[in-house]
């Protein structure tokens, strides 16, 4: 059975510092995977998706992702933290079988520091 | 170009009673999925509706079901409420195809609370 593991239900950096936001996945076969982020009362955005191109994803608002297989990882960095990145964070998993189901993880509440 | 919209915003029921969620996709999206986000958790997937017919369910109960309309738009309706169904449900739209190849865009979210 395909679920996603995030590593810390708050994580709290400085503005200008690096986020680093953790997600472990499991998977019987190639996964899908994403990384959504949910600005308080609004619904989801993609923040960007990995599906077996390159390793390193590039995502919208200088976030990226990298698919390391061998850890079965796929953590969400971002260089320089700006206030408006405070948010929800969830990193999600599917695969070819389900294809239209989307496993959520229980989400990483980002918060930033003036 | 109007994104998901959902209604209403807010709801509160009381237990046993029936509600109905409502959802108009995106424009040109054709396909519809319902999740149920309780508190500090995240979005669990409870059914997708394509062509007007249920294409994947997860693991919800029957006292959920859904519809789909000709123009696209989704009910999702819970029947016999109970408290642990308080929760933020999300709908959300993609063109056909799988969730690999197309974006699921998400509406706001129906805060139900029931009492």
């Amino acid at each position: 059975a395909q679920s996603v593991t995030q590593l810390g239900s708050h994580v709290s950096v400085s503005e200008g510092a690096l986020v680093l936001l953790r997600c472990n996945y499991s998977s019987s076969v190639p996964p899908y995977l994403f990384w959504y982020v949910q600005y308080p009362n609004q619904g989801l955005q993609l923040l960007l998706k990995y599906t077996s191109a390159a390793t390193l994803v590039k995502g919208i608002n200088g976030f990226e992702a990298e698919f390391k297989k061998s850890e079965t990882s796929f953590h969400l960095t971002k260089p320089s933290a700006h206030m408006s990145d405070a948010a929800e964070y969830f990193c999600a998993v599917s695969d070819w079988s389900s294809a239209s189901k989307i496993i959520f993880g229980s989400g990483t509440r980002l918060s930033i520091r003036p | 170009d109007a994104g998901v919209t959902q209604s209403p915003t807010h709801l509160i029921k009381t237990r046993g009673q029936q509600v109905t969620l409502r959802c108009s996709p995106k424009s040109g999206h054709d396909t519809v999925s319902w999740y149920q986000q309780a508190l500090g958790q995240g979005p669990q997937f409870i059914f997708q509706y394509y062509e007007e017919e249920e294409r994947q369910r997860g693991n919800f109960p029957d006292r959920f079901s859904g519809h789909q309309f000709p123009n696209y738009s989704s009910e999702l309706n819970v029947n016999a409420l109970l408290l642990g169904d308080s929760a933020l449900y999300l709908c959300a739209s993609s063109l056909g195809g799988t969730v690999q190849q197309n974006i699921q865009y998400f509406g706001a979210g129906t805060r139900l609370s029931v009492l």
